[in-house]
């Protein structure tokens, strides 16, 4: 296990397309979190998920964004309708239920939306 | 809410100067607070968090609720620390999501 993996590593895409991302998260971690990066600033929570259970969402998660874990393992993130607003990178990162636990993190999908 | 500020954006010192990197807090309740580095071309991880305690790479933390600081230290600073520095914040035992600060960029020169 090389750690929290996401696909595709880039991604350009026209307005109004929609898009999909996947996170496979290190194979024993329960817990798994999307963040959004946007240039000069930092990672900006996202959603939440312990096992196939979402957790939490933020309320700056527009009704475009969806996210599923459908057993437990991996996860995508469905953004519909892009917008030049949503160019950014996205983060997945994953971790044990346990107090005081890391958060490891993948590499981010970079998402260009011309 | 959560709120972490890290007032500067970059740090530029020299090898073997002494470094600290800001990080103020707002929350209510009890924090657990971390420092996230990400090197060129890598990805975030984690540097070190309070609970632990620990002196990572030469890196210290200690969290001040006085003054609802964590600001990260390293008396002399070395080529190999120059990346991107994320102060963090979640509910003490919640595990749950990080709320991050803006970061800073530590450049160490030669």
């Amino acid at each position: 296990d090389t750690g929290v993996s996401q696909d595709p590593r880039h991604k350009i895409t026209k307005r109004g397309q929609n898009v999909t991302f996947r996170c496979d998260p290190i194979s024993e971690h329960n817990r798994l979190y999307w963040y959004r990066q946007t240039l000069g600033q930092g990672p900006e929570f996202l959603t939440y998920f312990q096992n196939e259970a979402q957790l939490e969402k933020s309320r700056l998660l527009s009704d475009r964004f969806s996210a599923e874990r459908p057993k437990g393992s991996f996860s995508t993130l469905e953004i519909q309708r892009t917008e030049q607003g949503d160019s950014a990178m996205y983060l997945c990162a994953s971790s044990i239920r346990d107090r005081g636990s890391e958060q490891y993190f993948g590499p981010g999908t970079r998402l260009t939306v011309t | 809410a959560q709120r972490v500020t890290q007032p500067e954006k970059l740090l530029s010192v020299f090898k073997g100067a002494p470094v600290e990197l800001k990080c103020n807090y707002s929350y209510s309740g009890s924090p657990e607070l971390f420092w996230y580095v990400q090197y060129s071309r890598q990805r975030l991880q984690l540097l070190l968090r309070h609970i632990s305690r620990e002196s990572i790479k030469g890196f210290t933390a200690d969290l001040n609720k006085g003054e609802t600081s964590f600001h990260l230290k390293k008396p002399f600073a070395q080529e190999e620390d120059s990346a991107m520095y994320y102060c963090a914040l979640t509910p003490y035992g919640a595990n749950s999501k990080l709320t991050f600060g803006k970061g800073i960029t530590l450049s160490v020169r030669p």
